[in-house]
């Protein structure tokens, strides 16, 4: 079973307008949660970083809120642009190791 | 800036052969990684490395190897490549734990097809 989950798998929205998205994750120990975003045929680019004591974190539009007592954490997308399409990874670090777990991505379609 | 660099973007080999993926970061980062992404089933961690001649296999090392003679290359060997090894190759790199947050470094992905 996947230590992180993703949802929704897929998900098309209209240009200006918000969405987000969700992951849920298992790893434990926690240490720190990331989001990255991957344009297609491109490598991740990380967009936030939290760590256990952090609950949200802005990048531009991009906001990002942890929950670490349910495990949970969400991407949140104002106002898309096209360039916004892309997949978004939730990545969950573990403490004292640097492994990673990855989730499956959130595929954001943005259309005009 | 982080620099990670691919050799190839795309590459098309045939079954059997022999097959280097290679990685160059700029940043002098202790710590590498060579992960495949497919689809359906996310990044997946093939083999790591946290300091010249050292490896680590990860969740997925069967059919590659890896070398890292220098600090800032790491290399993926696929001995003899197959089909099942067709797929999107992506290298990162970061600092050593405990001195930053481990984030992650990526190059921008070899995709790779075996006919």
């Amino acid at each position: 079973k996947n230590q992180v989950e993703q949802s929704p798998q897929s998900l098309i929205i209209l240009e200006g307008k918000n969405c987000t998205l969700q992951c849920n994750y298992t790893v434990s120990p926690f240490s720190n949660l990331r989001w990255y975003k991957q344009d297609t045929g491109r490598g991740p680019v990380s967009l936030t970083i939290m760590t256990f004591s952090e609950n949200t974190k802005s990048n531009g539009r991009y906001t990002a809120t942890l929950d670490a007592d349910t495990k949970q954490s969400s991407l949140h997308i104002t106002a898309s642009q096209l360039s916004d399409s892309a997949s978004y990874i939730c990545v969950v670090i573990t403490y004292g190791n640097n492994r990673l777990a990855f989730g499956k991505g959130n595929q954001v379609v943005v259309i005009p | 800036d982080v620099k990670v660099t691919q050799s190839s973007r795309y590459l098309v080999k045939r079954t059997g052969e022999k097959v280097f993926l290679e990685c160059v970061q700029d940043m002098d980062h202790e710590n590498m990684f060579w992960y495949r992404q497919d689809p359906g089933l996310g990044l997946r961690l093939i083999y790591f490395s946290y300091d010249v001649k050292m490896k680590e296999k990860g969740d997925i090392p069967e059919g590659y190897s890896v070398s890292r003679e220098k600090k800032e290359r790491f290399s993926l060997i696929l001995e003899s490549a197959s089909t099942n090894q067709t797929s999107m190759y992506l290298c990162a790199s970061n600092d050593r734990p405990g001195l930053v947050l481990n984030e992650q470094f990526f190059g921008p992905g070899t995709r790779l097809t075996v006919l």
